[in-house]
């Protein structure tokens, strides 16, 4: 079966320090995968999507980065946090590129101080 | 004009209540229509697709409108399990991405 891994769950950093939230999937194969952030009480921002390894497509213009070394392995990055970096950040992959259920991992909440 | 536009609520309703959600839609090459469900401090997980026909599962019903530009959820019957924040969510393929919306609070009362 198919599961997601993100780690680390939480994470208190600040200001100015650099970030690297890492997402695994593990038993598919060429996964669509998706970086999204949620901001206490607002809606799922996208942030980044890739369809394969090396192709990152960049929705919001920010000081994060994401970058695709392997098939299954997702990394989103900053190399200064911000204060507005603060968030629920959500790794998730669907197989098709159809729009068919997307996994989600369970999420690292950072909190820059 | 948004991507995806919610009522983002709350709704409180009683228990055994009927309750509806609408989300409207601003690309009209939306491609796949869907509802997730996001309980508090957790990863949003599917509830159900929407099809151009309508469709239901148990005591949820979804229903597209392409020409209106506009999707809903209806769940009759709510329990106190169904308070949660539903997604509207809809599928861009030249885009290839998944855009949620900001979502509505749902909360069921005893």
């Amino acid at each position: 079966s198919q599961t997601i891994h993100q780690w680390p769950a939480t994470l208190v950093q600040p200001v100015g320090s650099p970030l690297s939230l890492e997402c695994t999937v593990e038993g598919t194969s060429n996964p669509n995968l998706y970086w999204y952030r949620q901001a206490a009480g607002r809606g799922l921002q996208l942030l980044f999507y890739s369809v394969g390894i090396g192709q990152i497509s960049s929705e919001v213009p920010q000081n994060l980065s994401a970058s695709r070394p392997q098939d299954r392995q997702f990394i989103l990055s900053s190399k200064k946090l911000l204060l507005s970096d603060s968030g629920f950040y959500l790794c998730a992959w669907e197989t098709t590129g159809k729009g068919t259920e997307a996994f989600f991992g369970q999420g690292t909440r950072l909190t820059v101080v | 004009r948004k991507e995806v536009e919610q009522d983002p609520g709350p709704f409180n309703v009683p228990e055994g209540a009927t309750v509806a959600f609408n989300c409207t839609y601003s690309n009209s090459a939306s491609q796949s229509f869907f509802w997730y469900r996001q309980d508090c401090r957790k990863e949003p997980k599917l509830l159900m697709s929407v099809y151009s026909s309508g469709n239901e599962d148990g005591r949820f019903t979804a229903q597209l409108n392409r020409a209106s530009q506009y999707i809903s959820l209806l769940i009759r019957d709510s329990k106190l399990s169904d308070s949660a924040t539903y997604l509207c969510v809809l599928f861009t393929g030249g885009g290839n991405k998944l855009t949620f919306g900001t979502g509505t609070q749902l909360k069921v009362e005893l």
